[in-house]
């Protein structure tokens, strides 16, 4: 089965710029996040999808950061303009959503995008 | 709210002698937590998780982690560290939402660096 896939794998940019980065979810999961991995921390929700509905944006800083998930597939990830502080990895995962007792719901991750903002 | 704090940030061990990683949670709710594992440049995998079946939950590449409600810990364990346990481990805790959709909306904790010794 195939994992979470992630591009690009690696993007440098300089402050103000904008970027994008994308994710496609495994085949059949409903629910899809996006995480931010800053330096020598654990990930940070950003964003949380459910099929193409926003479910949890409260940590997504919506002054620059914005997310869709069009057909409730693939996803995209905008920063605009981005600042020194977002250089982060982020990580996109997703999971099933709950049906039933015996539903596997735990998230895979993707490799994730390593944002340097120079 | 919900938190989890790893204890400590750096844990070092010969081959061969056993592993503890400790973590300590706080929740109102009967929580779902898990433990995760980052090899360098690779993604996000699940090691075990509790989800209020057995308190001793059993994991990948032998490890285990015990659920103690008295002690708001989840401290994650090894018989004997390999070489290729050397990663970042990472506490988790499942946010509580309003539906019971999936286990991927996560609150990380700071991660344990696990170096083994040969």
């Amino acid at each position: 089965e195939a994992g979470v896939a992630q591009s690009p794998r690696y993007k440098i940019i300089e402050k103000r710029q904008s970027v994008a980065f994308w994710c496609n979810p495994i085949s059949g999961h409903a629910t899809l996040y996006w995480y931010q991995q800053i330096l020598g921390q654990g990930p940070k929700l950003l964003i949380q999808f459910q099929n193409n509905g926003v479910v949890d944006d409260s940590q997504l800083p919506k002054d620059r950061f914005s997310a869709e998930r069009l057909k409730g597939v693939d996803s995209t990830l905008k920063i605009q303009p981005a600042k020194l502080e977002d250089s982060a990895v982020y990580l996109c995962a997703s999971s099933l959503v709950r049906q039933g007792r015996s539903s596997n719901t735990e998230a895979f991750f993707g490799q994730g995008t390593r944002l340097t903002v120079v | 709210a919900q938190s989890v704090t790893q204890l400590d940030s750096h844990v070092s061990v010969s081959e061969g002698t056993p592993v503890l990683l400790r973590c300590n949670y706080s929740s109102s709710y009967s929580p779902s937590l898990f433990w995760y594992v980052q090899h360098p440049n690779k993604g996000l995998q699940l090691l075990l998780k509790y989800t209020s079946a057995a308190t001793l939950v059993k994991g990948i590449n032998g490890f285990e982690a015990e659920f103690k409600k008295s002690e708001t810990s989840f401290h994650l364990t090894k018989p004997s560290a390999h070489m290729s346990d050397a990663a970042e481990y990472f506490c988790v805790v499942s946010r509580q939402m309003n539906y019971g959709g999936s286990q991927g909306n996560l609150i990380f904790g700071k991660g344990t660096k696990l170096s083994v010794k040969p």
